[in-house]
């Protein structure tokens, strides 16, 4: 069955520091793989996501992605992190060759507080 | 380009009463979904359209969600009647019909069952 896991409920770095938010995935083939961040009360806005090619990937706010096969893993950086990034991401997968399905496998989100 | 439109924001309804979301997707956009999101979880499919058919509800509470695109363009999400386990909040997301395509989400409809 395809699930995706983020292992830590919440992370909390300093402002200026790096930050990571971990992703691991089990889908059968190569994934689709996304991103995105939840602000209070706002909808869910896309970061970014890797579809195939460079296994780093760059994105919105200037978050980037590595995507690791033989970990399974598609973990979330930045590399100064910022307060107004405080929020709540989300990782999700999609199975290749699904046709028309394009229903994505969502993890249960991560709280990222960065401390000023 | 303006993005997914939902309305309206925030609800507050009776139990047993009736309600009603609309979403109204990026312009070009054929594919159009719905969720739920209960606090402190991840989105959950309710119900994916292309065009205006069907794809995907088979985690639609059937017996009283019903959803409808029409002219595949807008649509509407209705629950009737509404229980307490229904306060969420209700996205409206949209795509092309491409590979590895991105779903943009709309802001939201609250939905609070007393």
């Amino acid at each position: 069955a395809q699930s995706v896991a983020q292992p830590e409920d919440q992370v909390n770095v300093a402002e200026g520091n790096p930050l990571t938010v971990k992703c691991t995935y089990s889908v059968s083939g190569n994934p689709y793989l996304f991103w995105y961040v939840q602000y209070p009360n706002r909808g869910l806005q896309f970061l970014l996501k890797y579809i195939t090619g460079d296994n780093l990937v760059k994105g919105s706010y200037g978050f980037e992605a590595e995507f690791n096969k033989s970990q399974t893993s598609f973990h979330l950086k930045k590399p100064s992190a910022l307060v107004s990034d405080s929020a709540l991401y989300f990782c999700a997968v999609r199975a290749p060759n699904a046709g028309n399905n394009r229903k994505l496998i969502w993890g249960l989100g991560t709280s990222l507080a960065v401390n000023p | 380009e303006a993005g997914v439109a939902q309305s309206p924001r925030y609800k507050i309804i009776e139990k047993r009463q009736s309600v009603a979301f609309w979403c109204n997707p990026i312009s070009g956009h054929a594919t159009l979904y719905w969720y739920q999101q209960i606090l402190g979880q991840g989105p959950k499919l309710l119900i994916q359209f292309q065009n205006n058919g069907v794809v995907d509800d088979s985690q639609l509470p059937k017996d009283r969600f019903s959803a409808e695109r029409l002219k595949g363009v807008d649509s509407t999400l209705k629950i009737q009647p509404a229980k307490l386990e229904d306060s969420a909040v209700y996205l409206c997301a949209s795509s092309t019909v491409g590979v590895g395509d991105t779903q943009y989400f709309g802001p939201g409809t609250r939905l609070t069952v007393l």
